[in-house]
C-alpha cells in the first residue's frame, strides 16, 4: 500500500528567505508524485508533478521539487518566499493503477 | 472556460436533514472524486467514479451517497446517518490514470 508523510505540519519562514517543505512516500512500485497548494477557503491547485524523466521538477510560482528514489522523498523548495505564498501545501502520490493518496498538509506561514 | 463548479459554497443545515452538494465539470474528464477535508487531517476520499453509472467507495463512505448519471455531474448526498457532517467538501476530476486532479472551489457544510 502507498502512503505519504509530510514531516512538518507548520513551517514559519521570514519573507524573502528560502523554504523547504518535506515529503516522504512509500510504495512498492513506480510512482507519480505531486505537490498541490490550497489558499484559504479554496480548492487545491497543482504546483508541480513528477511522472518520469528529470528528477528536478519546476512548477508554478517559482517552486521546484526533487525526486529522490533512494530516499523516497519529494521535497518542495523555493529560494525566496513572498507573503502571497502563505497557504497549505499537500504532497500526493499515486501509481497508474491506484487512487491518489494525499499527505496531511503543511501550513506555510510567511513572517514579515 | 473549462473547470469544475461546486455549489453551494456555504450551506447550513439542521441535524437529521439530508443535504446534496452539486459538482459539475466541463473538462471532459472520465473520473470524478469527492473528498472531505477537516483541519489537520488532509484530504480523505469519500467516493470516486471512473465511468458513467459506476462508482466506488473511498475510505470514509459511510453516511454518504453519490450518483453518476452523466459524465459531467457527480452529486454527493450527505445523509442523516453521517455522524459528523460539518466539514469542507472538495470535488475533483481527472483523466483516468494520470493522477493529476483538478479541483472545484469547495463547499463548506455546517450542521447546526
Amino acid at each position: 500500500a502507498q502512503s505519504v508523510t509530510q514531516l512538518d505540519s507548520q513551517v514559519p519562514v521570514f519573507e524573502e528567505a528560502p523554504v523547504e517543505l518535506r515529503c516522504n512516500y512509500s510504495s512498492s512500485v513506480s510512482v507519480y508524485l505531486f505537490w498541490y497548494v490550497q489558499y484559504p477557503n479554496q480548492g487545491l491547485q497543482l504546483l508541480l508533478k513528477y511522472l518520469s524523466g528529470s528528477t528536478l521538477v519546476k512548477g508554478i510560482n517559482g517552486f521546484e521539487a526533487e525526486f529522490n528514489k533512494s530516499q523516497t522523498s519529494f521535497h518542495l523548495r523555493k529560494p525566496s518566499v513572498h507573503i502571497s505564498d502563505t497557504a497549505e501545501y499537500f504532497c500526493a502520490v499515486t501509481n497508474r493503477d491506484d487512487k491518489i493518496i494525499f499527505g496531511k498538509g503543511t501550513r506555510l506561514h510567511i513572517l514579515p | 472556460d473549462g473547470g469544475i463548479t461546486q455549489s453551494p459554497k456555504y450551506l447550513f443545515r439542521k441535524e437529521g436533514q439530508n443535504v446534496t452538494l452539486s459538482c459539475e465539470q466541463n473538462l471532459n474528464h472520465d473520473a470524478m472524486y469527492w473528498y472531505r477535508q477537516d483541519p489537520g487531517q488532509g484530504l480523505r476520499l469519500i467516493y470516486y467514479s471512473q465511468i458513467v453509472n459506476d462508482f466506488q467507495k473511498g475510505d470514509i463512505a459511510e453516511g454518504y451517497s453519490v450518483s453518476r448519471e452523466k459524465k459531467e455531474s457527480f452529486p454527493l448526498t450527505v445523509t442523516s446517518a453521517q455522524k459528523n457532517p460539518t466539514a469542507f467538501y472538495l470535488c475533483a476530476s481527472s483523466y483516468t490514470n494520470t493522477g493529476e486532479l483538478f479541483f472545484g472551489e469547495g463547499s463548506r457544510l455546517t450542521v447546526l
